[in-house]
């Protein structure tokens, strides 16, 4: 069972600033590692799939990288709107599974 | 417009069963793979259980494999997740998703969720 470790926990960050939130996978799942967005009372949206390719809808702005077994979501010129929680997800092996999510609070 | 609606969630005994539903619409229900996926009261999202197109291949969480069972109806349009021996941890809001591929892979689409309370 692949294990994927998300990392901070929690961030606070100003506007403008560029974030970025990484997932670790216990073993190597190629590029199957995919990025979603959720905000307070609402469902999951899916920012980024097979570790880098675009979403249609989701803005520019977030982009994915990495592979193998480290992969990183970078947000550059962050807005007030990306305040959520983002979780990685992999399929690279069954069972799949979620990263444990990242925080990230504007200040 | 793809539409994902759940049911089937309630307050339910332990080692009691229950079975949840997903309606499905806006899309060929059967060109693509579905999960569930779980998310308890101030907790982070769970993967459950995934099921291929044609239900070649079902799989879960360690957490549910032996108690839970997914399948589903392409001439309904419905997944459905029968959830036995049911504990006070499998207590979450159930979404149901839509992957992007027939195969299972990234969870795009989803619904609102059916809350399963699982209490004495």
């Amino acid at each position: 069972e692949v294990v994927l470790t998300q990392s901070p926990d929690f961030q606070s960050v100003t506007p403008k600033e560029k974030v970025t939130i990484t997932c670790r996978a216990s073993q190597s799942i190629g590029s199957s590692l995919h990025w979603y967005q959720q905000k307070p009372a609402q469902s999951p949206k899916l920012l980024i799939k097979y570790a880098s390719q675009s979403i249609s809808g989701v803005p520019s702005r977030f982009s994915g990288s990495g592979s193998g077994t480290d992969f990183t979501l970078t947000i550059n010129s962050l807005e007030a709107e990306d305040a959520a929680t983002y979780y990685c997800h992999q399929s690279g092996s069954l069972p799949q599974a979620f990263g444990g999510g990242t925080k990230l609070e504007i200040k | 417009e793809v539409r994902l609606v759940e049911s089937g969630g309630k307050l339910v005994q332990p080692g009691r069963s229950l079975r949840l539903s997903c309606a499905a619409s806006g899309f060929t229900f059967d060109d693509y793979a579905m999960h569930w996926v779980r998310q308890a009261p101030g907790k982070g999202l769970e993967w459950v259980s995934g099921i291929y197109w044609n239900s070649g291949t079902t799989a879960y969480a360690d957490s549910v494999k032996g108690r839970f069972t997914i399948s589903r109806d392409n001439a309904k349009s419905s997944l459905y997740l029968q959830m036995n021996s049911l504990r006070a941890e499998d207590t979450a809001l159930y979404y149901c998703a839509k992957d992007i591929e027939h195969f299972l892979q990234a969870p795009i689409e989803w619904g609102q969720g059916t809350l399963v309370t699982v209490s004495s």
